[in-house]
């Protein structure tokens, strides 16, 4: 089983649309999670950090189940602008952090 | 001003040749790592080094070596490259070690070997 596994999607959604990806995680003790995002051909940047409580930063909301293992992001009202690829972040105990293989997201006008 | 840069960021080459790949970050970080992103665009990281010493070492063939002369620069030396080795490579640096903090990446080195 991988550490880190997310849907390759892709996800077409409508401009306006809401939508949501989640990522599944295999170590229990895993202790920080993150989502980046990576624009074609471009490097992957942060773009939030998923707190137990969740957090929300404008359209997108971080939520983070550790009963169920895994962690969603919740786009609203997307922009053209979010079409990217989405990747989930897990660190372990021991130094060890995984990344997803990534979510594709385009936003169709 | 820069954050974390890479050069060539480009590069070509054919099999069997020796080639290295430059990283500098600005930040006053830490740590520092190699990443490899291939074609199914999965990233996998390859080395880790803080404060200029090898923490993370994944299963990369010893073809590749990492070199970190302080701990705002780490290299990466291939030798005799294979096609196989095509990929995109991403320097990243974080604060700290441990996954723990955000990791601010490179703009990439697209190595295509022919």
């Amino acid at each position: 089983r991988k550490e880190v596994e997310q849907d390759p999607g892709p996800f077409n959604v409508p401009e306006g649309a809401t939508v949501a990806f989640n990522c599944t995680y295999s170590n229990s003790a895993s202790q920080s999670f993150f989502w980046y995002r990576q624009d074609c051909r471009k490097e992957p940047k942060l773009l939030m950090s998923v707190y137990s409580s969740g957090n929300e930063d404008g359209r997108f909301t971080a939520q983070l189940n550790r009963a169920s293992q895994y962690i969603s992001l919740l786009i609203r009202d997307s922009k053209l602008s979010d079409s990217a690829t989405y990747l989930c972040v897990v660190n372990s105990p021991g130094n060890q952090f995984y990344f997803g293989t990534g979510t594709s997201l385009t936003v169709i006008p | 001003d820069t954050a974390v840069s890479q050069t060539p960021k480009y590069l070509v080459t054919q099999m069997g040749n020796d080639k290295s790949i430059k990283c500098e970050q600005n930040l006053g970080h830490d740590t520092m790592y190699w990443y490899k992103q291939d074609s199914k665009k999965f990233l996998k990281i390859m080395f880790s080094y803080n404060n200029k010493e090898l923490i993370i070492n994944e299963t990369v063939p010893n073809r590749f070596s990492p070199k970190s002369p302080d701990k705002a620069h780490l290299n990466l030396h291939i030798n005799s490259l294979e096609l196989g080795d095509s990929a995109v490579y991403f320097c990243a640096s974080s604060q700290a070690p441990g996954g723990l903090y955000e990791q601010y990446f490179g703009p990439g080195t697209r190595l295509t070997v022919t």
